[in-house]
């Protein structure tokens, strides 16, 4: 079972760039690395995907290194709007770890 | 419109009672899911379904029943509820590698 970690919480400011890291040491060989972005009262949203080295979309950009044993999500220029649950997780494995609860500070 | 849609939203029932939560989908995507999000906890998956016909159990599967005779439609039963089942409940569809969510269906037994 890829069983994903990620920090419980992480503090930001409004512009900074926010990095949330994903330890996932077991995942298979052939399974994707998805993030996911859930606001209060609502069903999570996907925010990128990825396999290996670098992927970016109009939202953040993910980094897996070689070992695929960790994966990064990166929020470029963080706004109040970013506040959110960010969770990550090894699509075949289809288990939401508990997720980073990223707070946005003006 | 396309989309996924849940029904009903809210439900209130009494510990004993069957309740049976929809999911819809318009996407003809392959694969549904059902997670349920207790109170500032992550998602748990409940049961999920590659195809019409064939569904397969999560982690927490015990007390709910599936089914999934038309692509489209991934009904969830609780067949008799209990409050430890008061819980959000989100539906989910998937291509390959990206899932999409529901609003949810936020179910509370009394």
């Amino acid at each position: 079972l890829a069983k994903t970690t990620q920090p419980i919480s992480m503090d930001s400011y409004e512009g900074q760039e926010v990095n949330i890291t994903c330890s996932h040491n077991n995942i298979a060989t052939n399974d994707y690395i998805t993030w996911y972005q859930q606001f209060p009262s609502q069903g999570p949203r996907f925010i990128i995907q990825g396999y290996k080295t670098k992927v970016t979309n109009e939202v953040a950009s993910l980094f897996i290194p070689a070992d695929r044993k960790s994966s990064t999500l990166s929020l470029p220029r963080v706004s109040l709007s970013d506040t959110a649950v960010y969770y990550c997780l090894a699509y075949n494995d289809m288990r939401f770890g508990a997720g980073t609860r990223l707070t946005v500070k003006p | 419109d396309a989309g996924i849609t849940q029904s009903p939203r809210y439900k209130i029932t009494e510990t004993g009672r069957q309740v049976t939560l929809m999911c819809h989908q318009t996407w003809s995507h392959s694969y549904m899911f059902w997670y349920r999000q207790d109170l500032g906890h992550g998602l748990r998956l409940i049961y999920y379904s590659a195809a019409a016909d064939i569904t397969d159990k999560g982690e927490v599967p015990d007390g709910y029943v599936v089914s999934r005779s038309k692509t489209e439609n991934f009904p969830l039963t609780l067949e008799s509820a209990t409050r430890s089942q008061t819980s959000v409940y989100f539906c989910a569809s998937g291509t390959d590698y990206e899932q999409y969510f529901g609003p949810g269906t936020r179910l509370t037994v009394t």
